[in-house]
């Protein structure tokens, strides 16, 4: 069965300052990985998506994610946070074909001037 | 794009009784999942429908139904409303074939009193 893990559920940065968020994953498969945003009264967004191309992957708003396999991790990074970065984000996996999604409990991201 | 769009956004019903919410996908979009995502929890997949039929189903009683339109609208029913079932839930839709992503509306607030 898939599974994913967010080692942290809250993450406080100051502006400026690089962003990690932590997520591992468990799949029988090749799996598809992504990270979603989620801002208040917002729906989801998507950062960026891995499937089975480029290990590292860059998204939306300067977030990049690398695949590592032997890991089984699939992190969030951002060199420099910016205030309107603060959300909660959502590691998801998904079974083959883009089905169901599966996702992390979520890491709160708060962004401190 | 318009995006989807999900009706209505809060929503207060006694328990035992019956809801339905309403998706409104964009045009072409042929697959529409439904997430049920608790206060502080990720989301958690209900169902998904392609092409008006329910092809994919999570672990919720079938209590929870769910219909698709030609029209790419959709709708969740859910009967003898409990008081676990408060949470948002969210509506996604994506065309059907490899490499599209899934687009996410803003969610309707559920409250059961």
């Amino acid at each position: 069965a898939q599974s994913v893990t967010q080692l942290d559920s809250h993450v406080s940065v100051s502006e400026g300052t690089p962003v990690l968020l932590r997520c591992n994953y468990s799949s029988s498969y090749s799996p598809s990985l992504f990270w979603y945003v989620q801002h208040p009264n917002k729906g989801l967004q998507l950062l960026l998506k891995y499937t089975s191309a480029a290990t590292l992957v860059k998204g939306i708003n300067g977030f990049e994610a690398e695949f590592k396999k032997s890991e089984t991790s699939f992190h969030l990074t951002k060199p420099s946070a910016h205030m309107s970065d603060a959300a909660e984000y959502f590691c998801v996996v998904s079974e083959s074909g883009y089905n169901k999604l599966i996702f992390g409990a979520g890491t709160r991201l708060a962004v401190h001037p | 794009e318009t995006g989807v769009t999900q009706s209505p956004t809060h929503l207060i019903k006694t328990r035992g009784q019956q809801v339905t919410l309403r998706c409104s996908s964009q045009s072409g979009h042929n697959t529409v999942s439904w997430y049920q995502q608790a206060l502080g929890q990720g989301p958690q997949f209900i169902f998904q429908y392609y092409r008006e039929e329910e092809n994919g189903r999570g672990n919720f009683p079938p209590r929870f139904s769910g219909l698709q339109f030609p029209n790419y609208s959709s709708e969740l029913n859910v009967n003898a409303l409990e008081l676990d079932d408060s949470a948002l839930y969210l509506c996604a839709s994506r065309r059907t074939g490899t490499g599209y992503g899934y687009t996410f509306g803003s969610g309707t607030r559920l409250t059961v009193v």
